[in-house]
């Protein structure tokens, strides 16, 4: 239900914005969360944002470096991650979480792979 | 190394009931609400539990969770082969002020 742009390749230093497309119906109730992959590793909570409050919260060890936005008008939230280093490898998820009718309902993207290598 | 605790693996046969724990701090667990997530391998991870006991619309019954002070447990009945996966809890830490993940169970079918 969540579309998220494709798997990229960068160098260490550079930045990297992934996109997640929603329908624009649901868009406004979402609460949206990023979590990340590394290759063969468990899940690491990078960030959340609430679409109508846009207060964006992020894992303190990415502070710094990490922006998460959203553009209501495409009904798509992004994550920008800056002075990416090698271990910043991983796949990237969005989620989006959102209530109707007293329950609680969740979208999924496909998830991104980032790959940070000289 | 996570700051939730999880075993590495569980097994159960079709059928079976099985359980997985997760085990915290007053920090996290103990005070706000756990999170579980069922992940197939090269899959998302897709929520199964939150606020401690509540399950997502379409996530089946035979899924259910508890905590107790700082720890917290995942029950799966009825297992199907299609259960096979990676299950993770989460929680918010109030020291860390971010959501934190276990360290993953593999769950195996037998």
């Amino acid at each position: 239900q969540l579309v998220q742009s494709g798997a990229e390749v960068k160098k260490p230093g550079a930045s990297v914005s992934v996109s997640c497309k929603a329908s624009i119906n649901t868009f406004m109730k979402y609460g949206i969360h990023w979590v990340r992959q590394a290759p063969g590793q468990g899940l690491e909570w990078v960030g959340w944002i609430t679409v109508k409050d846009d207060k964006p919260n992020y894992a303190r060890k990415l502070q710094g470096r990490v922006t998460i936005t959203t553009d209501t008008s495409a009904a798509t939230a992004y994550l920008e991650l800056r002075s990416l280093r090698p271990d910043d490898t991983a796949t990237y998820f969005c989620s989006a979480l959102f209530g109707s009718g007293g329950s609680l309902f969740e979208h999924r993207g496909q998830g991104t792979l980032i790959i940070v290598s000289a | 190394q996570s700051v939730l605790t999880q075993s590495p693996s569980v097994s159960g046969t079709p059928g079976q009931r099985v359980a997985v724990s997760c085990s915290g701090s007053s920090s996290n667990i103990g005070s706000n609400s756990v999170y579980w997530y069922q992940q197939v391998p090269g899959t998302a991870p897709k929520l199964l539990i939150y606020k401690s006991d509540q399950r997502p619309s379409g996530v089946p019954d035979r899924f259910s969770a508890s905590k107790s002070g700082t720890s917290a447990s995942l029950a799966i009945t009825g297992l199907r082969s299609e259960d096979e996966a990676d299950y993770y809890c989460a929680a918010w830490d109030d020291s860390l002020n971010g959501m934190i993940f276990g360290g993953g169970t593999k769950l195996t079918v037998l």
